[in-house]
């Protein structure tokens, strides 16, 4: 089974702040998803990568396969970032494994 | 395009108990998959279904059992509930399964008493 593994496990970041959260896994996958999850509950998906970079707006996401490793960086962060971010993989037809999350708390 | 939606939102039940809870994907899509989030254990995959079968199911006790009917609604239903069964369920979808971008609802907080 995957270990999927997130460091930090809490952030506290000033306002346009540039931030990175890492994540790894112990076994080759298919694919890695960002999830967003805020107060109150909701996840939304951020990005799902197999390989190479991907962007939007401030969000950026990266994944090195070779290295069993991916980041998620906001560039100019801002109080509305704050919230859990966590790292899902899938291997084949499994169901997604879960990282244990990131608090990210940015201060005005 | 109306997004995932649970129901109930929030439900209070007594050990021993049972509980059904509901989730509507996005029209089109034919996957569901049902997740327990708990604050020591993050977030557990439970089951998916596609297409009214079971694809896949997490490790969680033989109480916890799910359907998915031919509109693609999905319910899961838990039996016998116990104080650790308190938890935020929340159901995603997708058009194929886990290996495309998930649509999450909002999720069903239960608490057991």
């Amino acid at each position: 089974k995957n270990e999927v593994e997130q460091s930090p496990q809490n952030l506290t970041a000033q306002e346009g702040e540039f931030i990175t959260i890492n994540c790894s896994y112990s076994v080759g996958i298919s694919a890695l998803h960002w999830l967003q999850q805020h107060p109150g509950g909701g996840i939304v998906s951020l990005f799902m990568l197999s390989s190479g970079k991907k962007k939007h707006g401030r969000l950026i996401a990266t994944i090195n396969i070779q290295e069993k490793h991916s980041s998620l960086h906001i560039t100019a962060s801002h109080p509305r970032d704050s919230a859990v971010y966590i790292c899902a993989v899938q291997s084949g037809n499994t169901p997604l494994v879960f990282g244990k999350g990131t608090r990210l708390s940015v201060i005005a | 395009k109306a997004g995932v939606t649970q129901t109930p939102r929030y439900l209070i039940k007594t050990r021993g108990q049972q509980v059904t809870l509901s989730c509507s994907p996005i029209s089109g899509h034919r996957s569901v998959s049902w997740y327990q989030q708990t604050p020591g254990q993050g977030l557990q995959f439970l089951f998916e279904y596609f297409s009214e079968t079971q694809r896949n199911k997490g490790n969680f006790p033989g109480r916890f059992s799910g359907r998915q009917f031919s509109n693609s609604r999905s319910e899961m239903n838990v039996s016998t509930l116990e104080l650790g069964d308190s938890a935020l369920y929340l159901c995603a979808s997708s058009f194929r399964g886990a290996e495309e971008t998930q649509y999450f609802g909002p999720g069903t907080r239960l608490l057991v008493l």
